[in-house]
């Protein structure tokens, strides 16, 4: 059981903005950067966003992250059937004292 | 560029041993927290734990500690994730990852680059 919470999925279609929320709690989210990561099956997950919201290089502008309290999210905008993937929230949790991946959320474009 | 580069798919039967590897380039080895990420078939990523080459000090996350042991030889940049007996349920796929920020207090960063992943299957 993870400490943060994602939906386990979330759908759109080519064009919509889609949200992905990551809610957490003091220790983790309220008090730590969040990092937001995109997996295709068989790849290696690819590092969409940064320090809660911090685009990487060579991260398109449709991806932004935000973070507010003990919550953060995930935004999507103009969808592409590309976006379609499994996507996960993380941060550092003080009373574990380690990392925490969400659940992850998959992503269906339809 | 920053690579990491792990070691081949394993086969192995329950109570073996086994250690992996990772290879890293393209960046100064002793400075980055590394570690290590466990995908089960059909479940999500989970943190298993890190280690700062530059002292050899680690960090687990509790549901792995004695479990795991994370390991890292800077003379030659490679870490290492080994188990003393291995169980079926230690079926995953296993990536390793580089922290985002450099120097030592960087732990709570999160991970910037990925390894391609070792499968490591375990059956009798």
């Amino acid at each position: 059981q993870s400490v943060l919470t994602q939906p386990p999925s979330a759908s759109g279609t080519p064009g919509q903005r889609v949200i992905i929320s990551c809610s957490g709690s003091s220790s983790n989210i309220g008090n730590n950067y969040v990092y937001w990561y995109q997996h295709l099956p068989g790849t290696a997950p690819k590092f969409l966003i940064s320090k809660s919201n911090q685009r990487p290089s060579g991260v398109p502008d449709r991806f932004s992250g935000s973070k507010s309290g003990t919550s953060a999210s995930l935004a999507i905008s103009g969808l592409r059937s590309e976006d379609e993937a499994d996507y996960y929230c993380a941060a550092w949790d003080d009373s574990l004292s380690a990392f925490s991946f969400g659940g992850g959320t998959k992503l269906t474009v339809l | 560029e920053v690579q990491l580069v792990q070691s081949g798919a394993e086969v192995k039967k329950p109570g073996e041993s086994l250690k992996i590897s990772c290879k890293a380039s393209g960046y100064k080895f002793t400075d980055h927290w590394i570690g290590w990420v466990r995908q089960m078939p059909g479940e999500g990523l989970e943190w298993m734990g890190i280690i700062y080459p530059s002292i050899s000090e680690t960090k687990y996350t509790p549901s792995f500690q004695g479990r795991v042991t994370i390991s890292a030889d800077k003379s030659i940049n490679t870490a290492y994730l080994q188990w003393n007996s291995l169980k079926a349920s230690d079926t995953a796929v296993y990536y390793c990852a580089r922290g985002d920020d450099s120097g030592y207090y960087a732990y709570q960063y999160g991970i910037e680059v990925w390894g391609q992943g070792t499968t490591v299957t375990v059956s009798s």
